[in-house]
């Protein structure tokens, strides 16, 4: 019963290294999306997907690459680190982005940037 | 541009009080809501999904309600207990984002601490 799965947990990256998010969901969903978590900000919409070989930019897409070659994983791409992207990445998925379906989440990677 | 606001942003109660989140968004054209649960360190748990031709959601001590014409969402939590302690998002899906509706925007939490 895994839902949806994000690694790293935790990770420290120098500025200017890149980096990849991992996530993936065992559940069918067409639909999957990240945001950040910072403090005083809520959550934003980085990049999202309405299927294989489908994604649009969300509020905040600016450092950040996706692409979607299957419909388990979505990994989110950090092309050039900056201290600015330090916050925690929470990727989630619903069954489809047509009415009122569920979204689950992962668990979170929290990233720093030094 | 639509946002979301929620009202308490922190609330600590005893244990046993029956309590009111609050929720709102500046444009009423919502399709779904959802209440999450966020533990500290931890993801989003989802509560409750109100769907575009539903108007409250029941789970347990759990009651969420949407009225579309205001724009407004209750989260209502009866007998409170200390492992209800955590902060609670509201999300809504709508017409942003190039009208995806898997697109959720988020309020910035009620942070609630249940005291025993």
């Amino acid at each position: 019963n895994a839902g949806v799965t994000q690694t790293p947990k935790f990770q420290v990256l120098k500025t200017g290294q890149s980096m990849t998010l991992q996530c993936a969901q065992d559940m069918n969903h067409e639909y999957m999306s990240w945001y950040r978590q910072d403090p005083g900000m809520g959550l934003r919409l980085i990049h999202y997907s309405v299927g294989a070989g489908i994604t649009d930019q969300g509020e905040v897409p600016n450092g950040y690459n996706v692409s979607r070659s299957t419909t388990e994983d979505f990994p989110l791409r950090l092309l050039s680190a900056a201290p600015s992207q330090t916050s925690v990445y929470f990727c989630a998925s619903s069954y489809s982005d047509r009415g009122g379906t569920e979204a689950f989440f992962g668990q979170g990677t929290r990233l720093t940037v030094v | 541009k639509q946002e979301v606001t929620q009202i308490p942003a922190a609330l600590s109660v005893p244990e046993g009080e029956n309590l009111v989140l609050n929720c709102s968004f500046t444009d009423s054209a919502i399709y779904n809501l959802q209440w999450f649960r966020q533990d500290p360190g931890k993801g989003l748990t989802s509560l409750l999904l109100i769907q575009s031709s539903q108007r409250e959601q029941t789970s347990g001590r759990l009651n969420a309600s949407l009225d579309k014409s205001s724009g407004r969402s209750t989260l209502y939590i009866a007998a409170s207990q200390p492992g209800d302690s955590a902060t609670y998002l509201c999300a809504g899906t709508g017409r942003d984002y190039g009208g995806s509706q898997g697109n959720l925007i988020f309020g910035k939490g009620t942070k609630l601490s249940v005291k025993p």
